[in-house]
Order: structure tokens, then C-alpha cells, then sequence
């Protein structure tokens, strides 16, 4: 599976938009961008998943380049319980691709009042 | 409809010892997969099962190891405790296995310190 590049940390005005980048420049074409969130103590929450597509749901949005090397997730009104680590991964679907699954660092978001 | 259990939620062990966690799935859930969660190393997999049989498995030593019943519920094991266990362990169910596209929903996870 590609590995994932996150920045560390980010802050978000509430009620702003907020965008958080991933590179994963070695993702190969049968490999979907994930989007997971975990608030402290909680395990993670599946947010939004695609494969080139730009996708939207209830929660955010994904927006994945061309060459789908980059994507954003888009928190379109960022709240205070927004606030949590957002992990990017790639999750292929080939037999054994779950060995590698991991979750990196992530991106801590934290939403200010 | 209820989501993953996990049991116990915090637990103490000293080295040398073993554990036992476990993992109940999302009714209807066949896919059961489990995480080891440390500050260092980030979220990593451990292993899969499906329909009672491991299906994957990952970078980890054979003092972890695992099982599912017939109901889905899983339980995974941890013989002669280091102190690097020390973390949180998370499993995840879904409704198909975890090298395709489902959702994963993940468990509040167990925290075990190792002393």
C-alpha cells in the first residue's frame, strides 16, 4: 500500500472551512484514499472514501487531484467537536494489501472558538 | 443498531503474562480486524478474520494471535507481555474483508499497560 503524507498539525476558526491535505504520490490505480477521524480516547470514524472521483456525503467532502497523487478533505463548517486527528490512508483491494494497512501520524485539527 | 464492543476497556498487566481481549462486531458483520495503536509506531494491523478463519495478518510476532466464534465475536491474545504492548488495541468490523472497499467501523479499543 502507498504510504501517506500528512501536515502534523492545523487550526480551524469555527464555522470555517476546513481543508486538510495528503500526498500519497505512490498510490497505485487500484487503491482508494480513505478519510478516518479519531477524537482522543475514541477509535477512529470513518469519514469518506474515493478512488478518483471527487466524493461528498453528510460529512465532508473529498477532493482528489488528477493524478490523484493529492487529495483534500474538505470539513465544509468546521465545529469544536471537529476537533480530533484525521488520518489519510490508501487501502487497495488486492488479496494481502491488509498487511500493510496502516495509519500514520495523521493531521491533529483543532477548531478554535 | 449497537456498534463494536470491545472488552475491558483499560487493563493492567505485569511482563511475562498474557491477555485476552475482546472484540464484538456489528450485528451481521463477518469481518472482524484488529490494531495495535502507539504513539511511535501510529495505528498498524494485527490480523483479520473472517467467517472464523484468519485471513490476513500482519508485522507482528506470534505471541499475538487470535480467534473468531461462530457468532463473529472475536477475542485476541497476547502471551508473554513486554513492555513495548503497552498500547491501545482496537478492532474494527465490517461487512466484507478488509482487502476491498468496505467501510471500517472501529471499537473504542482496550487500553493495556504492561508494568
Amino acid at each position: 500500500d502507498a504510504k501517506t503524507t500528512q501536515p502534523p498539525s492545523m487550526d480551524c476558526a469555527e464555522g470555517r472551512a476546513a481543508n486538510l491535505p495528503c500526498n500519497h504520490s505512490t498510490i497505485s490505480g487500484n487503491e482508494y484514499v480513505y478519510w478516518y477521524r479519531q477524537i482522543h480516547s475514541q477509535g477512529p470514524q470513518y469519514i469518506i472514501h474515493g478512488l478518483k472521483n471527487n466524493e461528498t456525503n453528510e460529512m465532508a467532502s473529498l477532493i482528489i487531484t488528477e493524478d490523484r497523487k493529492s487529495s483534500t478533505l474538505i470539513l465544509p463548517h468546521a465545529t469544536l467537536r471537529d476537533t480530533a486527528v484525521y488520518y489519510c490512508i490508501v487501502r487497495g483491494i488486492s488479496s494481502g494489501s491488509a498487511r500493510q494497512l496502516t495509519f500514520g501520524s495523521g493531521t491533529q485539527l483543532t477548531v478554535l472558538p | 443498531k449497537a456498534g463494536v464492543t470491545q472488552t475491558p476497556r483499560y487493563l493492567i498487566k505485569t511482563r511475562g503474562q498474557q491477555v485476552t481481549l475482546s472484540c464484538s462486531p456489528i450485528s451481521g458483520h463477518r469481518s472482524v480486524s484488529w490494531y495495535q495503536q502507539t504513539p511511535g509506531q501510529g495505528l498498524q494491523f494485527l490480523f483479520e478474520y473472517f467467517s472464523e478463519t484468519q485471513r490476513n495478518k500482519g508485522n507482528f510476532p506470534g505471541r499475538f494471535s487470535g480467534r473468531q466464534f461462530s457468532n463473529s465475536r472475536s477475542e485476541m491474545n497476547v502471551s508473554t507481555l513486554e513492555l513495548g504492548d503497552s498500547a491501545l488495541y482496537l478492532c474494527a468490523s465490517s461487512l466484507v474483508r478488509v482487502d476491498s472497499t468496505g467501510e471500517l467501523f472501529f471499537g473504542e479499543g482496550s487500553r493495556l499497560t504492561v508494568l
